[in-house]
């Protein structure tokens, strides 16, 4: 059964810092990943999705690596700022799910604090 | 193009009643999938349709149902609602479902008292 862990599960740091968020999976076959951001009573926005054959994507400060092989994901956060503020979620696809529809599985999350 | 919309965003209901939420997918998506989120179990999937056919299931009782229409929109239904049931509920709409980026709505917030 796969299973998706997010350490930590809250971070704090201050403006312009560079962090990273830590994903890691229990099941090295997964179809994709997908990194979410989710804002306090809000939906979940779609920062970047990972192809399994793929081993990294950027957008703007954001870098998001993948390490099948060790079940690893690392989303980098380049010179954080207060408005990053949020719960990061990091969820995977399993192989079997790519005929049989899309079922994302989710971590806890990273609830992350950027200090003016 | 408009994102994901979900309605009602917040309900109130009793237990023992029934409640239908809506979502209508970003247009040309054609699978919806369906996820509840609550502070203890986070993010876990319901179902998902595509062209008006659930493809897959999650491991929820089956109180908990849905459907597609033509248009891609879909409902899902929770009869004889518990306490338990509290939740933020969340759909997603994708191209194509098979691993193909998803896109959330902005939820609904159903409470039974």
């Amino acid at each position: 059964k796969q299973e998706v862990t997010q350490i930590p599960a809250a971070l704090s740091v201050p403006e312009g810092e560079n962090l990273v968020l830590n994903c890691s999976f229990t099941d090295s076959a997964i179809y994709n990943l997908q990194w979410f951001r989710q804002d306090p009573g809000k939906g979940l926005t779609s920062l970047l999705l990972i192809q399994s054959s793929q081993r990294e994507q950027t957008s703007g400060r954001l870098n998001a690596s993948l390490d099948k092989s060790s079940g690893r994901s690392t989303l980098y956060i380049a010179a954080s700022q207060p408005g990053d503020s949020a719960t990061y979620l990091c969820a995977v696809i399993p192989p079997w799910g790519y005929n049989q529809g899309g079922k994302l599985i989710f971590g806890q999350g990273t609830e992350l604090s950027v200090k003016p | 193009k408009a994102g994901v919309t979900q309605t009602p965003r917040y309900l109130i209901k009793t237990r023992g009643q029934q409640v239908t939420l809506s979502c209508s997918p970003i247009s040309g998506h054609r699978s919806v999938s369906w996820y509840q989120q609550t502070p203890g179990q986070g993010l876990q999937f319901l179902f998902e349709y595509f062209s008006e056919t659930q493809r897959n299931k999650g491991n929820f009782p089956g109180r908990f149902s849905g459907r597609q229409f033509s248009n891609s929109r879909s409902e899902m239904n929770v009869s004889t609602l518990e306490l338990g049931d509290s939740a933020l509920y969340l759909c997603a709409s994708s191209p194509e479902g098979t691993g193909a980026e998803q896109y959330f709505g902005p939820g609904t917030r159903l409470t039974v008292t």
